[in-house]
């Protein structure tokens, strides 16, 4: 079946520097993939996504750029701030039958000024 | 996007009893889902359901534990039948819209003691 495995958490950073949370995925067919993002006390976001091979999502100065060859959808920000501290899920979508979306186990983010 | 609001926020429930959370979209939806999402880890499709259809269950979820209602295009129940501490979780319903991706509630936290 379809899986989606995510870098560990917690990851903590300073205000600025580079981000990458890393996620590949295993699926039959070509899933669409997303990166959502839940904030503290707060419900999930869409935060971006991508349908097809090759096609990069972005958003918020977040990006990720699907990967067939390596089935790889990894996040990344050039500079992270402290409102971007939250728990991002990365997730798949099979694009046979229903859009049942398969998550992660999403990767805490602390950015410390 | 689609706005979507759940009842209750949270709730705290004895061993044996059963809680139904209630959610609404502010726009016709055909398809709703209900999620898990357990402490610290990640969400677990429960279950998808149409307006005028039962619900179509994932693998160990069964609907005498989790009944589905779905009786129009806005709305959904989840209930938790014969709680038990393992059942203390953020439940979360989503919606699809035309561009495939899918919108959050809020969800309801449900802690059983």
């Amino acid at each position: 079946g379809d899986s989606v495995t995510q870098m560990e958490g917690p990851v903590t950073l300073s205000e600025e520097a580079f981000l990458t949370i890393n996620c590949t995925y295993t699926a039959t067919g070509y899933p669409s993939l997303f990166w959502y993002v839940q904030y503290p006390g707060e419900g999930l976001q869409l935060l971006l996504k991508a349908t097809k091979a090759d096609d990069k999502g972005s958003n918020k100065g977040f990006e990720a750029t699907y990967r067939k060859e390596t089935t790889s959808f990894h996040l990344e920000k050039g500079s992270v701030q402290v409102s971007d501290s939250a728990v991002y899920f990365c997730a798949l979508s099979d694009q046979g039958g229903y859009q049942k979306v398969t998550f992660g186990t999403g990767t805490k983010l602390q950015v410390i000024p | 996007s689609a706005v979507i609001s759940q009842k209750p926020s949270r709730d705290i429930c004895q061993r044996g009893t059963s809680l139904t959370i209630q959610c609404q979209v502010d726009s016709q939806v055909t398809m709703m889902f209900w999620y898990r999402q357990q402490p610290g880890q990640s969400l677990t499709l429960i279950a998808t359901a149409n307006q005028g259809s039962e619900a179509t269950y994932e693998s160990g979820f069964v609907i005498d534990k989790f009944p589905i209602s779905r009786p129009n295009l806005t709305f959904s129940t989840l209930t938790v039948s014969n709680m038990s501490p393992e059942d203390s979780s953020i439940y979360l319903c989503s919606v699809e819209d035309s561009r495939d991706e899918q919108y959050f509630g809020p969800g309801t936290r449900l802690t059983v003691t």
